[in-house]
């Protein structure tokens, strides 16, 4: 089964750029039609949806961070990365990246879902 | 709209049904998909679609939507339940992802 397992550092100087790297092992980035995601959640606070890049490369942001995102993927490594720029205090966060599936029903409703999810990464951002 | 609406917390007595509700005009168009998440882990995918489970998850844990809300129902809710909850979707336009903010449920 696919498994995803972030990496990069764990502290990040102000004004500096945060970049992490999420491992697919279990299956192909290029197989099926996923989206691969990042997610960040604050100490105490809700989930907040960054960004996700299809397996073609075309790429989605949260628009209140797309000034200062971006999102590749690296197929023969099996990877795909997280960059966030100019980051500040606020950007501290344990960070998971995670596999979408999008499915439209013959209902005429949509799905989507995260899942799997790695485990996790903090990244905390001070001097 | 991009903007999902939970309820802050939810209590249930242990062997009771609860229901936990999460309101956004996309999901007119977008079944929500659920999140169990206890301290210190990742999320956990617990309903997607119109109601399915994962492997895994227990059949007291169920979907159901109508017009602009999606509810998770635990039906005989045990003290394991107790997390927290999150319902996603995207957004109407279908380029952005939107979690709601989470609902605290405790077991009592």
């Amino acid at each position: 089964q696919v498994q995803l397992q972030e990496s990069g550092p764990g502290l990040v100087k102000p004004s500096q750029t945060l970049s992490l790297t999420c491992t697919v092992s279990g299956g192909s980035i290029s197989s099926g039609s996923y989206y691969w995601s990042w997610i960040r959640q604050p100490a105490g606070k809700g989930l907040e949806w960054i960004g996700r890049i299809y397996t073609s490369g075309s790429t989605n942001y949260n628009p209140s961070l797309k000034s200062r995102v971006t999102i590749s993927v690296d197929t023969s490594k099996n990877q795909f990365s997280l960059k966030l720029s100019s980051v500040t205090a606020a950007d501290t966060a344990v960070y998971y990246c995670a596999r979408e599936y999008l499915y439209y029903d013959s209902s005429g409703y949509y799905s989507n879902w995260f899942d799997p999810w790695g485990q996790g990464t903090l990244v905390t951002v001070s001097s | 709209s991009s903007e999902l609406t939970q309820d802050p917390a939810v209590s249930v007595a242990l062997g009771q049904t609860v229901r936990i509700t999460c309101q956004g005009d996309s999901l007119r168009s977008y079944y929500a998909s659920w999140y169990q998440q206890k301290p210190g882990q990742a999320p956990v995918l617990v309903i997607y679609g119109k109601n399915n489970r994962p492997s895994g998850i227990p059949d007291r844990f169920s979907g159901s939507s109508s017009g602009n809300t999606a509810s998770l129902t635990i039906t005989g809710a045990q003290a394991e339940d107790e997390a927290d909850y999150y319902c996603n979707s995207r957004d109407s336009s279908g380029n952005h992802g939107v979690f709601g903010g989470g609902t605290k449920l405790t077991v009592l």
